[in-house]
């Protein structure tokens, strides 16, 4: 079956590191996001791609990078410059355009931890 | 600017009870609606969409919810609740311009009472 996948599940960061969350697709889709999800904040966009190659920042870029050299993957990572990394990290991705391209297929997402 | 507000962030009710979830939406054009189900330490997951077809929309595990223009919303109902049915629920709408992203709610946690 397609679908995204997100790993680690859970990660621990100490203060001061860099990390790095993984999301690979294997649905074709064009399309990749990345949210952030705090609680009773529903999710916010952090960056999305919409084509190999090229990304755009969302509405909660800063400390944060990400890179898109595949079709299928879509790294995150979450940098130093990153106040409040604590958090529940989606991934999700859709096809970018055509009917049904609005669909977001979601990722088990990747919960991040700073001690 | 699009934007969808969920009304309650938490609902509880008894096991076979009416299921009733707000939502209203802002959109200065005619909306792209969705809502989606999270259980526990998971993904999101779609319930159904409205795409200006009907304007009653059946998605899965029984949902539907209803778009109204005069009122600007979009409540998703489900007659007969089950335990299962305990989870978030977020209503969202594609934002304006050709993007595809989606501006989220800010969710409302379903609890059902045996």
């Amino acid at each position: 079956d397609g679908g995204i996948t997100q790993s680690p599940k859970y990660l621990f960061r100490k203060e001061g590191q860099n990390v790095t969350l993984s999301c690979e697709q294997n649905l074709n889709h064009d399309a990749m996001y990345w949210y952030r999800q705090d609680p009773g904040q529903g999710l916010r966009l952090i960056y999305y791609s919409q084509i190999v190659n090229d990304f755009q920042k969302g509405d909660i870029a800063e400390g944060y990078s990400v890179s898109r050299e595949k079709k299928e993957s879509f790294p995150l990572t979450v940098t130093s410059a990153q106040k409040n990394p604590t958090a529940f990290y989606l991934c999700a991705a859709n096809r970018g355009h055509g009917s049904g391209a609005n669909v977001l297929t979601f990722g088990a997402g990747s919960r991040l931890t700073v001690l | 600017a699009q934007s969808v507000t969920q009304l309650g962030s938490h609902v509880s009710v008894s096991e076979g009870a009416l299921v009733l979830l707000r939502c209203n939406y802002s959109s200065s054009v005619p909306p792209y609606l969705f809502w989606y189900v999270q259980y526990p330490n998971q993904g999101l997951q779609l319930l159904l969409k409205y795409t200006s077809a009907a304007t009653l929309v059946k998605g899965i595990n029984g949902f539907e919810a209803e778009f109204k223009k005069s009122e600007t919303s979009f409540h998703l109902t489900k007659p007969s609740a089950h335990m299962s049915d305990a989870a978030e629920y977020f209503c969202a709408v594609r934002r304006q311009g050709g993007s595809e992203k989606l501006v989220f709610g800010k969710g409302t946690k379903l609890t059902v009472n045996p």
